[in-house]
């Protein structure tokens, strides 16, 4: 059972370069979220899945697109990235009746030169 | 809208003093909280949760918290720090349904020896 997974652990882009992270989970969950973590921000909620098939924005939806393939998968895609985009990006997972507990991955480190 | 502030961005305590970190939220009907610890490059693992009931809640690594709904905080405690317990700590706070947690910026706790 290895809970919430992310690729890669770290990127480097060029400004203008675009890349998908993916993210993916083995514990059955329905929910799952994007977050970024900067410096003396904490985390803020990029887009989220409440369940396979939709998906809906967060706090700084901004220059972003996701997709929940299926149930596990949850990618988030960067069609052109900025430098203001250099960040940790975190995916989380959850399930209904488990008191809105979350499941995180280890995290992609992102920097956009 | 809800949200989340942590006043103590940096905590310096000594090894084997307590602690108490602090944390107020604003939520317009009962929150669901949260205490995530993050080791330097590491995600985020769960202290403790609130949801309903007891307002003290026991945590792992012998945290604990307090609701006080009067006064809009969930401070965490520990009586006897270590030097393992040196990371940063995030409360969060989120609704009953699928959306996403919203986190404080963080506090940073230093362990002196």
């Amino acid at each position: 059972n290895a809970g919430v997974t992310q690729t890669p652990k770290f990127q480097v882009l060029k400004t203008g370069q675009s890349m998908t992270l993916q993210c993916a989970q083995d514990m059955n969950h329905n929910s799952m979220y994007w977050y970024r973590q900067d410096p003396g921000m904490g985390l803020r909620l990029i887009y989220y899945s409440a369940s396979e098939g939709t998906t809906d924005k967060g706090e700084v939806p901004n220059g972003y697109n996701v997709s929940r393939l299926n149930k596990r998968e949850f990618s988030l895609r960067l069609e052109s990235a900025a430098p203001s985009q250099t960040s940790v990006y975190f995916c989380a997972s959850r399930n209904l009746g488990q008191n809105n507990e979350q499941f995180f991955g280890p995290g992609t480190r992102l920097t956009v030169l | 809208a809800q949200s989340v502030t942590q006043p103590d961005i940096h905590i310096t305590v000594s090894e084997g003093a307590s602690l108490e970190l602090r944390c107020n939220y604003s939520y317009g009907a009962t929150p669901y909280l949260f205490w995530y610890v993050q080791s330097p490059g590491q995600g985020l693992q769960l202290l403790l949760k609130y949801f309903s009931g007891d307002t003290l809640v026991q945590g792992i690594k012998g945290f604990e918290a307090e609701f006080k709904r009067s006064q809009s905080s969930f401070n965490l405690r520990k009586p006897s720090v270590h030097w393992s317990d040196a990371a940063e700590y995030f409360c969060a706070v989120g609704a009953g349904g699928a959306d996403g947690l919203t986190f404080g910026k963080g506090t940073h706790l230093i362990i002196q020896p």
